[in-house]
C-alpha cells in the first residue's frame, strides 16, 4: 500500500489569500488525483493531477481556482486561489497505482482542513 | 451518471453487536468497489477493496460482500466495539473509468 504525506494537515486563513497544499507519496504511481469534502458531504473529485502536463478538471472546478502541479510520479500540490468561506473544507489527496491493471486500490492522504475567515 | 447510495446515513448500536451497512449503486458496469472508514476531520482509510469479478472479501472482523447484477454491496462488521466509531464510506468506479463516484456515508456510533 502507499503511504501519503499530505501537509499542512489543517489551516486558518483569511478569505483572498491562497494556500497550497501538498501531497508526498513514497512510491511511484501512475494516477494522483486531488478531492473536496464540504461540511456533511462526501467527496466529490476536482481533477487528475498529469505528471508534466495539465490537469484534468472535472466539471464545477477551474485551473484558475485551483491550479495544480504534479512535477513527478510522487508528488503534487493543490493551490486553492482567493479563498472565500464557500472553500471551507477539507482536501484529499489520492492515489491508484495502475500499474497491474484497473483492479487496484485508491489510497487517501489524512486531508487538509482548510477553514476561511 | 453513477448514483451511489448508502443506507442508513447513521447507526448507533451496543458494543458487541453486529453492524450491517449498505451501499447500492444504479450502475451494475463497475470495475471495484471499495471500502472505507473516516473518522472525524481526517482523511480515508481503506478497508476492503472488491473486484467486479469477486463477490466478496474479507478481513478481520470486516466482510464485505458484492451483487454487481443488482448494484449492491453489504459490509458486516462482527462483534462491534467503540473503537470502530466513524464514517463508512463506499465507491465504485466504472469499467474504463478510473473516477471514484461517492456514497454519502453510514456513521456509525457504538456504544460502550
Amino acid at each position: 500500500s502507499a503511504v501519503i504525506s499530505q501537509k499542512p494537515s489543517r489551516d486558518i486563513c483569511q478569505r483572498g489569500t491562497s494556500l497550497t497544499i501538498q501531497c508526498q507519496v513514497d512510491s511511484q504511481v501512475t494516477m494522483m488525483f486531488w478531492y473536496r469534502q464540504q461540511p456533511g458531504q462526501s467527496l466529490t473529485l476536482i481533477a487528475t493531477a498529469n505528471q508534466g502536463s495539465e490537469a484534468t478538471y472535472e466539471s464545477g472546478f477551474v485551473i484558475d481556482k485551483f491550479p495544480i502541479s504534479r512535477p513527478n510520479l510522487t508528488f503534487s500540490t493543490l493551490t486553492v486561489s482567493n479563498m472565500s468561506p464557500e472553500d471551507s473544507s477539507i482536501y484529499l489527496c489520492s492515489v491508484e497505482d495502475w500499474g497491474q491493471g484497473m483492479n487496484t486500490e485508491a489510497f487517501f492522504g489524512q486531508g487538509t482542513r482548510l477553514t476561511v475567515v | 451518471k453513477q448514483e451511489v447510495t448508502q443506507i442508513p446515513a447513521a447507526l448507533s448500536v451496543p458494543e458487541g453487536e453486529n453492524l450491517v451497512l449498505n451501499c447500492s449503486f444504479t450502475d451494475s458496469a463497475i470495475y471495484n468497489l471499495q471500502w472505507f472508514r473516516q473518522d472525524p476531520g481526517k482523511g480515508l482509510t481503506s478497508l476492503l477493496l472488491i473486484q467486479s469479478s469477486q463477490r466478496e472479501q474479507t478481513s478481520g472482523r470486516l466482510n464485505a460482500s458484492l451483487d454487481k447484477s443488482s448494484g449492491r454491496s453489504t459490509l458486516y462488521i462482527a462483534a462491534s466495539q467503540p473503537g470502530d466509531s466513524a464514517t463508512y464510506l463506499c465507491a465504485v468506479n466504472k469499467s474504463n473509468d478510473y473516477k471514484l463516484s461517492f456514497g454519502a456515508g453510514t456513521t456509525v456510533t457504538v456504544r460502550a
